[in-house]
């Protein structure tokens, strides 16, 4: 059984840059979580897509933005970047839209110039 | 609006001993999960233990135990015979089940088990 992985596992982008990270989910999960936990910060909900479509989302801008594809792989796109866009961001896949076991990947650090 | 607050930003404890981390959270729900995750340097977030709330019970895997107060909002985590492989940070969380998905963190508390 393979895990969530994502890539890039690094990044540099300077300041209204747009960039796009991606998330495979683990085997036979539909639902993908996203995630930004700045440097020394617990992680913070950005939105969850289930079965292709954005089914919860949290307090960041429509910048933010995401798609889930058929085979429930999904990517987070960050238009016009912002210094303090720079963080870690972690995808978790989920069996079932209510998450209660999420598994999360290792995460792309996007460092914003 | 739901809060996770994790008021010991770092702890450190002997290889062998016992330790227990502390968790306070705030919500007017009544259905929900609280969590506690691990990341170690490598960055993944590991999944420790899981309670759900109407189980009075507390929840156990192996070392890691928890002492659930739901009226006090109050999660704490006991590791038992601490490993250096314990060293890492450790994240408690909050999900509503009208908010499937949507884990709510706290800001974390650094471990280090010392040799």
């Amino acid at each position: 059984e393979t895990g969530v992985t994502q890539s890039p596992t690094h990044l540099i982008k300077t300041r209204g840059q747009q960039v796009t990270l991606r998330c495979s989910s683990q085997s036979g999960h539909n639902t993908v979580s996203w995630y930004q936990q700045a440097l020394g910060q617990g992680p913070q909900f950005i939105f969850q897509y289930y079965r292709e479509e954005e089914n919860g989302r949290g307090n960041f801008p429509p910048r933010f933005s995401g798609l889930q594809f058929p085979n429930y792989s999904s990517e987070l796109n960050v238009n016009a970047l912002e210094l303090d866009d720079s963080a870690l961001y972690l995808c978790a896949s989920s069996l079932e839209s209510s998450g209660r076991e999420q598994f999360f990947g290792p995460g792309t650090r996007l460092t914003v110039l | 609006a739901q809060t996770v607050t994790q008021s010991q930003p770092e702890m450190s404890v002997q290889e062998a001993e016992t330790v227990t981390l502390s968790c306070t959270y705030d919500t007017s729900e009544n259905n929900y999960y609280l969590f506690w995750y691990k990341q170690p340097p490598s960055r993944q977030m590991i999944l420790v233990i899981r309670q759900e709330a109407y189980k009075q019970q507390n929840a156990t895997e192996n070392r890691f135990s928890v002492n659930f107060q739901k009226a006090a909002k109050s999660f704490s985590l006991k590791i038992s015979d601490s490993q250096l492989g314990d060293t890492a940070m450790y994240f408690c969380a909050f999900m509503s089940y009208n908010q499937g998905g949507k884990l709510i963190f706290g800001q974390g508390t650094e471990l280090s088990v010392k040799p």
